[in-house]
């Protein structure tokens, strides 16, 4: 059973340019999860979505973030018009059901954006 | 504002020392998760403390999460070079959805 899986694993774009970074969770899950990870800081929670749902994303910026769970394929998680402040890497968590004291969540490897 | 603060924030120790790792904070968490996150990957969640006073052990590691649900602590016994990582608490909100992740303690341990 494969794990939580991200890509690409880093992402190289300019200033001005879009990032989409893709996210399929363990088989079976539908609970997914966009954390971001700055240098020597943990992980801020960004949004949570279930199949076609978006849940929670009280931790996305109001403006050029964006992110989907369609019902066939991965989550992506889009950044329009990227800046330097955006270079970080992005962790995708999956759950089978609402993470918390029943359920675990899996992170993947993280996408590694540098923002030239 | 970070709602977990760890400390300490790096550690580096010989192997076959002890050491304690501490999350604060003043909110109270439904449940409180322990992570190891190696360069490159993702976090890997080692444990999950539900009940105020609990302590589990696993292995050499042993976490605790405090009675009024606001603190935990890691705690190694005899370290090891595989124990090197980064080590992150994530308290779970009461209200929501939200996992508050700590700030990381870095932990090396030296051969």
């Amino acid at each position: 059973n494969a794990g939580v899986m991200q890509n690409p694993r880093h992402l190289v774009r300019r200033r001005g340019q879009e990032a989409r970074l893709r996210c399929s969770p363990m088989k079976g899950h539908s609970h997914v999860y966009w954390y971001r990870q700055l240098p020597e800081e943990g992980l801020k929670f960004m949004v949570y979505l279930q199949k076609e749902n978006i849940i929670d994303e009280s931790g996305m910026p109001k403006e050029r973030f964006s992110a989907e769970f369609p019902k066939e394929g991965p989550s992506i998680l889009r950044i329009q018009q990227v800046v330097r402040g955006d270079s970080a890497a992005y962790f995708c968590a999956s759950s089978l059901g609402l993470a918390g004291t029943q359920e675990t969540q899996y992170f993947g490897p993280g996408t590694r954006l540098l923002v030239l | 504002t970070q709602l977990l603060e760890q400390s300490p924030q790096f550690l580096s120790i010989q192997e076959g020392e002890n050491l304690t790792v501490y999350c604060n904070s003043s909110s109270v968490f439904s449940s409180l998760q322990w992570y190891r996150q190696e360069p490159g990957e993702g976090p890997v969640l080692l444990v999950t403390v539900v009940t105020g006073g609990e302590v589990k052990k696993l292995k050499r590691l042993t976490f605790q999460f405090g009675d009024a649900r606001k603190d935990s602590s890691l705690h190694i016994t005899a370290a090891q070079p595989g124990d090197t990582g980064l080590y992150l608490c994530a308290g779970g909100a009461l209200v929501g959805n939200q996992f508050y992740f700590g700030t990381g303690t870095s932990l090396t341990v030296i051969p």
